[in-house]
């Protein structure tokens, strides 16, 4: 089946730095989001980003969804950030939607 | 505040037994999707019920159960409970029941099986 990958799995930044978070998908995807997982848990949907390049403040997103990549920008980064940021897509005429495993960012003041 | 209720924000229970899990959607949402997050895993879909029938069914075990009432309210059933169950579940709610719209995440319910 269908793959969402991304990377890197890992990061931490001091504040005020910039990071791109890439997400990979295996085949042709449908309806890519990215989505917050802050440290309590709470689930926060980013960005709904089929494909081109979308902007909400200090956070952009941008698919290329011939290339299967989406990659998630977050400038000037703060320790509120901090969390699990996950890509996730649905794959053809599944209703289902596949998620990658996430990248924890972690952002030190 | 998404707009997605889900209660019991906490639970523990101890093996062997059966907890209801339920979900209050957007005003407006018909679908209503259920999501298993254990620790240190991604989310693993469930179940997806859109105005009240079932329409897609993940990596649901046969000791789990969900429905939806006419009122659009969602309930999980868990049973049997396993120490393995113990998990994050949180539901989502979209407008629609195709892949056109993003989803809004309630807050999740931590079960803990003791």
């Amino acid at each position: 089946g269908i793959q969402v990958e991304q990377s890197p799995p890992d990061l931490i930044l001091q504040e005020g730095a910039n990071s791109t978070l890439r997400c990979n998908f295996s085949d042709s995807v449908n309806n890519l989001q990215w989505f917050h997982q802050n440290p309590w848990g709470q689930l926060i949907n980013l960005f709904y980003i089929p494909s081109g390049t979308k902007q909400n403040g200090r956070l952009s997103a941008t698919t290329v969804a011939t290339e299967r990549y989406s990659l998630l920008y977050i400038s000037s980064s703060q320790t509120t950030d901090s969390g699990v940021y996950f890509c996730a897509a649905y794959a053809g005429n599944n209703r289902k939607l596949i998620w990658g495993l996430g990248t924890s960012l972690g952002v030190n003041p | 505040d998404s707009g997605v209720t889900q209660t019991p924000k906490h639970l523990i229970t101890a093996t062997g037994q059966r907890v209801t899990l339920r979900c209050s959607p957007r005003s407006g949402d018909l679908s209503v999707y259920w999501y298993q997050q254990s620790l240190d895993q991604g989310l693993q879909f469930l179940i997806h019920y859109y105005n009240g029938e079932e329409r897609a069914k993940g990596n649901i075990l046969e000791r789990f159960s969900a429905q939806q009432f006419p009122d659009l309210h969602s309930e999980l059933n868990l049973s049997s409970l396993e120490l393995g169950d113990s998990a994050l579940y949180f539901c989502a709610s979209s407008v629609v029941s195709n892949t056109n719209y993003g989803y809004t995440f309630g807050s999740g319910t931590r079960l803990t099986v003791v």
